[in-house]
């Protein structure tokens, strides 16, 4: 089983629609969680952190759940822009610096 | 603000020789510094670490090597590249207040022929 786990999607949306992305993770101990936004070809970027209280970010909402061990981001009102792989990053310990990274969810959003 | 930087962009290496990809980072000082290596359609898989000057921790066995010989500068070699080693290399920072968020460089896509 992958440390961090994905659907590879692809999700197809048209735009205005609301998506939502999970992520889940193995190891119990992590401590900090991300979500980063990749365009094809491109380095990844950070989009949001995830805490324990859920967080907002304009049309983006990150939640986690620390139970079940698992990561959400939610889209509102998509964008053409939005169109891109979303990757979901764990990290191992508190600034212990190695982050694992899933395989990605890859979001076109239609017009 | 700070900036990263990768070279070359792109690379295309026969079997057997060597590899030299260098990243520096400018506007902050004492940074963790990271390897990934990003295979077609996959997510990204850490090589390298480093927490200073000196200082590198590898995370799976490899046919790569890396150096941090000054404290804004991580290197990654091979002495002998292998097809497998094709793939999207990418160097990343991090700094306090939270070590944890990770910034990334452009990228320096490989190919091994």
């Amino acid at each position: 089983r992958k440390e961090v786990e994905q659907d590879p999607g692809p999700f197809n949306v048209p735009e205005g629609a609301t998506v939502a992305f999970n992520c889940t993770y193995s190891n119990s101990a992590s401590q900090s969680f991300f979500w980063y936004r990749q365009d094809c070809r491109k380095e990844p970027k950070l989009l949001m952190s995830v805490y324990s209280s859920g967080n907002e970010d304009g049309r983006f909402t990150a939640q986690l759940n620390r139970a079940s061990q698992y990561i959400s981001l939610l889209i509102r009102d998509s964008k053409l822009s939005d169109s891109a792989t979303y990757l979901c990053v764990v990290n191992r310990g508190a600034n212990a610096g190695k982050s694992t990274f899933g395989d990605g969810t890859t979001l076109t959003v239609k017009p | 603000s700070q900036t990263i930087h990768q070279w070359p962009a792109t690379l295309v290496q026969p079997v057997g020789s060597p590899l030299s990809l260098e990243c520096t980072v400018e506007g902050t000082s004492n940074p963790n510094l990271y390897w990934y290596r990003q295979a077609a359609g996959r997510g990204l898989q850490l090589l390298f670490y480093s927490v200073g000057i000196g200082q590198i921790s590898s995370e799976v066995p490899q046919n790569l090597s890396a150096s941090r010989p000054q404290d804004r500068q991580f290197i990654l070699s091979s002495k002998k590249l292998l097809l497998s080693d094709s793939g999207f290399y990418l160097c990343a920072w991090a700094t306090p207040p939270n070590r944890d968020e990770q910034f990334f460089g452009p990228g320096t896509r490989l190919t091994v022929l």
